[in-house]
């Protein structure tokens, strides 16, 4: 059972694009966390957000955690040929538990 | 901080042979790493919970005799593949949790590629 629904599964965009990824489910979580990852490599921590409504940003990238904690997107503003990666949500049921993760997004950002 | 190793990176093995993979969590003390597999542009798929001084916690489906894993020391786990086949040529990447971090943070690894010819 996939806890997690992300959408889109891919995405091709140009440069300076915007974009926006959806983390969904039924289910509500204690805390939940974007990753990027690169090929060959691990995922790589972007943001954790704990509290319903919170918004992070992190310079081009804005998070924001549905006010019911089921729920999150990640939008990218102007899009740039570094952002391309495969994008994450994960997140916990309770404090201490493994982590449920999405299916990914892979965005390929070109030129 | 927050930086944890993998070893080998990369491994290619002979059918029925075990290979040995390590996770090292180089900065901070971890009294839970976990093992996941994934496999080609899909997400990662939790395989099993470590927890320091205790048996690991398998998750459904995956064979607790093939899959060893030991995590003897609040820095280190080991995931040693048994009697590998083709059919375990995957990406296996570890994480650790900090003992001193909340909301459930889990640092990765660079995973380790293994093929089993």
């Amino acid at each position: 059972t996939q806890l997690l629904e992300q959408s889109p599964q891919f995405l091709s965009i140009q440069e300076g694009e915007n974009l926006t990824v959806y983390c969904n489910s039924s289910s509500v979580f204690s805390s939940l966390q974007w990753y990027r990852q690169e090929p060959g490599e691990g995922p790589v921590l972007l943001v954790t957000v704990v509290t319903g409504g919170e918004v992070k940003k992190l310079k081009r990238l804005t998070f924001q955690f549905g006010d019911a904690r089921k729920d999150s997107s990640l939008h990218i503003t102007a899009a740039q040929p570094g952002d391309t990666g495969l994008y994450l949500c994960a997140g916990a049921l309770y404090s201490g538990y493994a982590l449920n993760f999405g299916k990914g997004t892979s965005l390929l950002v070109t030129p | 901080g927050a930086v944890v190793s993998q070893h080998p990176s990369r491994v290619i093995c002979k059918s029925g042979t075990s290979v040995k993979i390590e996770c090292r969590s180089l900065d901070f003390q971890a009294t839970t790493m976990f093992w996941y597999r994934q496999f080609p542009k899909q997400s990662l798929m939790l395989m099993a919970t470590s927890n320091e001084g205790s048996k690991a916690t398998y998750e459904q489906g995956v064979e607790k005799d093939k899959f060893l894993i030991n995590h003897a020391s609040l820095t280190l786990s080991t995931l040693t593949v048994t009697s590998a086949h083709p059919e375990d040529s995957s990406f296996y990447i570890c994480s650790a949790k900090s003992t001193s971090g909340g909301y459930n943070e889990q640092f990765f690894g660079p995973g380790t590629r293994l093929t089993v010819l």
